[in-house]
């Protein structure tokens, strides 16, 4: 059974730090990851996709990287802002070998940075 | 903003009674799924809708129910509310195919809070 597990379950930098988030998986047979920000009380927005065939994805500030065989992912924040308060959370989309599955999610870390 | 619509944003309902969430996809998208996502967790798969049918379920009981319609909206029908169904219900669309991969984006909604009483 695939288990994603997200450390640490919250974190608190001073504005301009450069952060990085970690993502665990136990069954390396996942077709896609995906990071997630969820501010409070609202739902998920995209932040980064890496397929399974990728090693990391890039936009903006926020960069991601995927190590499928030791089922490690992390996504790296630089010159935090206030503004990137939130939860962020990590997902995994099961590979069927011919169909997509569901994504499975860790519970988040969440995210404050102090101005 | 996903171009994902959900309605109500908020509702209470009582314990025993059914409910209804529905959610408007992305224009394009064909498949749908729905998520319940409690307080201080990551969400949990429920079902997902490809071309009108559900192709995949979680480990939710049958009184988890849900449709897709011919413009790829979707609903989702909780019969015999219990108290531990209180949660955020997220529903999320993508560009999907069965028998080849696809590695679209999922795209969410901003969900719906249900409150059981």
């Amino acid at each position: 059974k695939q288990e994603v597990t997200q450390i640490p379950a919250a974190l608190s930098v001073p504005e301009g730090e450069n952060l990085v988030l970690n993502c665990s998986f136990t069954d390396s047979a996942i077709y896609n990851l995906q990071w997630f920000r969820q501010d409070p009380g609202k739902g998920l927005t995209s932040l980064l996709l890496i397929q399974s065939s990728q090693r990391e994805q890039t936009s903006g500030r926020l960069n991601a990287s995927l190590d499928k065989s030791s089922g490690r992912s992390t996504l790296y924040i630089a010159a935090s802002q206030p503004g990137d308060s939130a939860t962020y959370l990590c997902a995994v989309r099961k590979d069927y070998g011919g169909s997509q599955g569901n994504l499975i999610f860790g519970k988040g870390t969440k995210l404050s940075v102090k101005p | 903003e996903t171009g994902v619509t959900q309605s109500p944003t908020h509702l209470i309902k009582t314990r025993g009674q059914q409910v209804t969430l529905r959610c408007s996809s992305q224009s394009g998208h064909n498949t749908v799924s729905w998520y319940q996502q409690a307080l201080g967790q990551g969400p949990q798969f429920i079902f997902q809708y490809y071309r009108e049918e559900e192709n995949g379920r979680g480990n939710f009981p049958p009184r988890f129910s849900g449709l897709q319609f011919p413009n790829y909206s979707s609903e989702l029908n909780v019969n015999a509310l219990e108290l531990d169904d209180s949660a955020l219900y997220l529903c999320a669309s993508s560009l999907g195919s069965t028998g080849a991969h696809s590695g679209n984006t999922i795209y969410f909604g901003e969900g719906s809070w249900l409150t059981v009483v």
